[in-house]
């Protein structure tokens, strides 16, 4: 499996509203990241965990709650959004922190929100 | 200035033509190179993978690498319609720094 899977692959919420995005990889990678994309543009780093530890938080607004349950398996929670965050959230994993070895993307979550 | 500079086109040739895709970055830190095919609504795809300077072909697809100019570049050999993406670099400093620093991206269309 050289796959990375992301769930939901498109999702419409309310600025009320409270989801979850879900991504989930079997390669063994011992680290997973989230980005978000816009159109146009590259990809922004979000999150990082490595083996399982948070590692880099971007900055990121609190709105967005990443957690990841084991090492196969990352979520990122959301609640409260904003419509400026209508994107692309992408995740990636790597063989191993740093990423030297490249990053696997999955197909991504096109988030809307309304 | 950007660290990593990518002439965002819109980049278009005929099918068969060899296609050149270039990066240039400002710092001398990053060590590992990439390059990125993304179609449109999906997510990156990683092409080429490279860590020292020189050539690494795979297939149709050549990159190639100067750490003394800090220029990265991928050759698309006998282009289809199948290669118009929009195709990124990145890059990495490695050593457990974990930030994948992209290109703007090159958007590249192959006519038929």
């Amino acid at each position: 499996d050289t796959e990375v899977t992301q769930t939901p692959k498109h999702l419409v919420m309310g600025m009320t509203n409270k989801k979850s995005l879900k991504c989930e990889q079997h390669m063994g990678h011992r680290a997973m990241y989230w980005y978000k994309q816009k159109a146009k543009k590259p990809p922004e780093l979000m999150f990082v965990y490595s083996y399982e530890k948070l590692s880099i938080n971007e900055s990121v607004p609190s709105r967005f709650s990443p957690e990841c349950p084991n090492s196969s398996l990352l979520n990122l929670h959301l609640h409260a959004l904003q419509p400026e965050d209508s994107a692309l959230y992408l995740c990636a994993s790597s063989q191993e922190a740093g990423g030297s070895y490249g990053y696997t993307f999955g197909s991504g979550t096109r988030l809307t929100v309304v | 200035q950007k660290e990593v500079e990518q002439d965002p086109g819109p980049l278009s040739v005929p099918e068969g033509a060899i296609v050149s895709l270039n990066c240039t970055y400002s710092n001398s830190a990053f060590q590992y190179f990439m390059w990125y095919r993304q179609y449109s609504r999906k997510g990156p795809e990683l092409l080429m993978y490279t860590y020292s300077s020189g050539n690494k072909e795979d297939g149709r697809f050549t990159a190639q690498v100067d750490k003394s100019s800090k220029y990265i570049s991928l050759f698309i050999r006998d282009s289809q319609p199948s290669d118009s993406a929009t195709y990124l670099c990145a890059m990495i400093r490695g050593f457990g720094n974990e930030k994948l620093t992209f290109g703007t991206g090159t958007r590249l269309t192959i006519i038929p």
